[in-house]
Order: C-alpha cells, then structure tokens, then sequence
C-alpha cells in the first residue's frame, strides 16, 4: 500500500543549486500534482499534470520545472534555487475521472536553500 | 481564481467539546466541490469529507460534518466530541469540477490544539 512516495523526505540546498524531487504513484490515477506548503499560506499549486503527456502551471510556477515521466512518475526540479524555495513540498494524485476524488498526498519534502 | 478563507489561525478546544472551523469560498460556478483534509504534526495529508454543491444533505464521517450554506458560500467543519488526536491543521479546499485538471484550491488553514 505505498500510495505515493516522494524522494527525499529532506533536503538542504546552496543557493544556485539545483536538484529533483521525484515522485511516483502505484494507483493507476491520471493526474498528478505538485503543491509547496509555507506558514499561513496553506498549499499552493506549483504545476499539474491532468494526464500522461500533459503538464501544466500552477499558481505559483516561478523557478520550477516539471517532468510527466510515465503515468507513475512526476518529478519537479529546480534549476537554481533561491532562498525564497525553501518550503514543504508535497506531491499528489487523483483519479482524473470526476469532480468529487479526493487526492492522496505523498509524505512531503521538506526543504532548505540556504 | 477561486479563493479559499479560513479566517480562524489557531484554535483551543477542550477534549470532548465540538469545535466548528469555518472556511468561505469564492465562486462565481454553480457546481463546485469542498474538501477538508486534516494535517497532524506529523506532516502527512489527511483526508476527512466530502460536499458537492448541489448535495441536499450535508456530509457526515464519522465525528466530522460539513455544515453547508450555499447561499452564505460557506463550508464550516464540525468536530464533534473532540480527542487528543484531532490536535492538527486543518485545511479547507475547493474544486471546480468543470476543469478538466481537477486541482484543488487549498484555504491557509487552520491550527486546533485539544486540551485535556
């Protein structure tokens, strides 16, 4: 029953740096999403996939860029991170079938860009 | 763009009593979904309940209701009997079901901590 598990749970970063958080999906669903969670700003949608093949921004898409690997994978990498990246990372799938499905979240990526 | 409020940053509730969490949404579609999800300290999403917006009854899970006022746009969650373990965050979400993509907008949340 692993649902969806992202990598890493943690990371640290130097401003600049870039790196990939990887997510995938054992649920056969449709679509994916890649949410960052900061203090009093619930979570905000970074980029979506609805279905295999497609992807598309978010709210808040400044800095990141996504990859719809396979119908499992969906993987977000930052290119240059800034300190204004760091947050809580939270990758999730639905179904893609109606409007009442709710999403399963991974555990979360929490980090830092020093 | 729709928009989520939770207007209430932090709660205390004594174990065993209700607690109502509000949340108000901004739609100009008659046909919308809301959710809440609950987020422990551990950190990881939980979901809680459901309420469609032409649904004649409000949701009901097990200790949680969804008290539904459409005309007020709002979606207020109801804990009742409250326990240690509902100590968490708690977020209200919408969706509108006539995007294709079905993403959710998420409220900022709101902190309940239980007392004993």
């Amino acid at each position: 029953n692993a649902g969806v598990t992202q990598t890493p749970k943690f990371q640290v970063l130097k401003t600049g740096q870039s790196m990939t958080l990887q997510c995938a999906q054992d649920m056969n669903h449709n679509s994916m999403y890649w949410y960052r969670q900061d203090p009093g700003m619930g979570l905000r949608l970074i980029y979506y996939s609805a279905s295999e093949g497609t992807t598309d921004k978010g709210e808040v898409p400044n800095g990141y860029n996504v990859s719809r690997l396979n119908k499992r994978e969906f993987s977000l990498r930052l290119e240059s991170a800034a300190p204004s990246q760091t947050s809580v990372y939270f990758c999730a799938s639905s179904e893609g079938r109606g409007p009442n499905e709710k999403l399963f979240f991974g555990s979360g990526t929490q980090l830092s860009v020093l | 763009a729709q928009k989520i409020t939770q207007t209430q940053p932090g709660m205390f509730v004594q174990e065993k009593e209700a607690v109502t969490l509000d949340c108000t949404y901004d739609t100009s579609d008659q046909s919308y979904g809301l959710f809440w999800y609950k987020q422990p300290s551990s950190g990881e999403m939980i979901f809680l309940i459901y309420q469609g917006s032409y649904d004649e009854q409000n949701a009901t899970e097990g200790r949680y209701s969804l008290n539904f006022q459409k005309a007020r746009k709002s979606a207020n969650l109801v804990i009742s009997a409250s326990q240690l373990g509902d100590s968490a965050m708690y977020f209200c979400a919408m969706r509108d079901p006539w995007q294709y993509d079905y993403k959710l907008s998420f409220g900022a949340g709101t902190t309940v901590t239980v007392r004993a």
